[in-house]
């Protein structure tokens, strides 16, 4: 089955940029989106097909996917961006995959 | 303001069946795909069933094929997940959410025990 793969856990100084990935085997050929769920809430879209933002979601979040990794970028990191973030694909074959999610502490 | 809640949660045993239900408002519910997706902290998220607007395309995680079935009343806006022999790992929030391979809205989740 098809796997994506999250570091735990990534710790960044507020204002300052933070860089998550994903990865998994060829990832760049599928489209990949990005979830932030707070404690105790649901996951919220941040961007789909690699890159897209849906409306409402600051342009401070930006994604990109090639090769074998995707990244979300948050820029001028907030208190507020606090969390876990997940990446999520899909296709015909694997059907719709999560990743482990990347714990994300604003310090 | 899209809206998702979700209700029949609660304490299922091995072997029992439970019914979720998940009230939509805020949008037009008829022409949108939905999901349950579910998760847990040891698996964390996973996608368990799709359905298209009128109902007649189906998909399943293989994890919950043959004991699960997704349904929709587009005339009450609402959908629904059939759970039948419950299994321990199964036990899990379980989301409602629209979207087609990817997920716009969820609801706030509603809380699935398996356990006797």
């Amino acid at each position: 089955s098809y796997e994506l793969t999250q570091p735990p856990s990534v710790s960044v100084s507020p204002g300052q940029t933070a860089s998550l990935t994903c990865s998994g085997d060829k990832l760049g050929d599928k489209f990949v989106c990005w979830y932030h769920q707070r404690p105790g809430q649901s996951p919220v879209l941040l961007i789909y097909q690699d890159q897209k933002r849906p409306s409402g979601i600051p342009t401070r979040f930006s994604g990109s996917n090639s090769g074998d990794t995707a990244t979300l970028t948050i820029s001028e990191t907030q208190a507020l961006d606090e969390g876990v973030y997940y990446c999520q694909t899909w296709d015909s074959a694997t059907d719709v995959v999560f990743g482990g999610g990347t714990k994300v502490t604003v310090l | 303001e899209v809206q998702l809640v979700e209700s029949g949660g609660g304490l299922g045993q091995p072997g029992g069946s439970l019914r979720l239900s998940c009230a939509a408002s805020g949008f037009i519910f008829s022409t949108s795909e939905m999901n349950w997706v579910r998760q847990t902290p040891e698996k964390g998220l996973e996608w368990v069933a799709y359905i298209n607007r009128g109902g007649d395309n189906i998909y399943y995680a293989d994890s919950v094929k043959g004991r699960f079935t997704i349904s929709r009343d587009n005339a009450k806006n609402s959908l629904y997940l059939q759970m039948n022999s419950l299994r321990a790992e199964d036990t899990a929030i379980y989301y409602c959410a629209t979207g087609t391979n990817y997920f716009d809205s969820w609801g706030q989740g509603t809380l699935v025990t398996v356990s006797s």
